[in-house]
């Protein structure tokens, strides 16, 4: 049983499509994380929220953290080919020394 | 930025060898890895926490007597996958929390991942 559950699992979308990627859990997190995994590689850490209601931007990528800081999601605006990858939530509770992944969402953008 | 380094990146092996992955972390010191397994078009699994100078703490379902991990420096972890089955194949991932000047008490840095294929 994993603590984030992630929505879609697959998703394919042609480029320039825009798309939201959704991290739910019952838990309460003290911060949470976004990673982009790339076949055969590990994951890159792209943004953590750390606020609840907390909304961040990077370029074409906005991720949102939920008011009760138990859910997040993110969001792409125009995706490209390059965005396509493993894309993994992960919550970071107060007393708990490791992460706690979510289920992933694998991205596919075609060109 | 914080950097951990894993080798070897991708190892074949015949069935009963033992395999040993090192994590490294190399520029600040790392008082905690992790260890993580990752089957294709998954999420990441933890396998077991390893803190420095003590011994590694397993997941529920994992035996700690087939993957022995080792964290005998603030900069290197290792596991050692013995007799190795085809059913051990997988991506193996280290991650690391630590201190130092780029890594902050809540920084998890990972490793590029080790892929493992056991004939």
């Amino acid at each position: 049983t994993q603590l984030l559950e992630q929505s879609p699992q697959f998703l394919s979308i042609q480029e320039g499509e825009n798309l939201t990627v959704y991290c739910n859990s019952s838990s309460v997190f003290s911060s949470l994380q976004w990673y982009r995994q790339e076949p055969g590689e590990g994951p890159v850490l792209l943004v953590t929220v750390v606020t609840g209601g907390e909304v961040k931007k990077l370029k074409r990528l906005t991720f949102q953290f939920g008011d009760a800081r138990k859910d997040s999601s993110l969001h792409i605006t125009a995706a490209q080919p390059g965005d396509t990858g493993l894309y993994l939530c992960a919550g970071d509770k107060t007393g708990a020394n490791n992460l706690f992944f979510g289920t992933g969402t694998r991205l596919t953008v075609i060109p | 930025g914080a950097v951990v380094s894993q080798h070897p990146s991708w190892v074949i092996c015949k069935s009963g060898t033992s395999v040993k992955i090192e994590c490294r972390s190399l520029d600040f010191q790392a008082t905690t890895m992790f260890w993580y397994r990752q089957f294709p078009k998954q999420s990441l699994m933890l396998m077991a926490t390893s803190n420095e100078g003590s011994k590694a703490t397993y997941e529920q379902g994992v035996e700690k007597d087939k993957f022995l991990i080792n964290h005998a420096s603030l900069t290197l972890s290792t596991l050692t996958v013995t007799s190795a089955h085809p059913e051990d194949s997988s991506f193996y991932i280290c991650s690391a929390r630590g201190t130092g000047a780029w890594g902050g008490a809540n920084v998890l840095t990972f490793g590029a991942g080790s892929r493992l294929t056991v004939l």
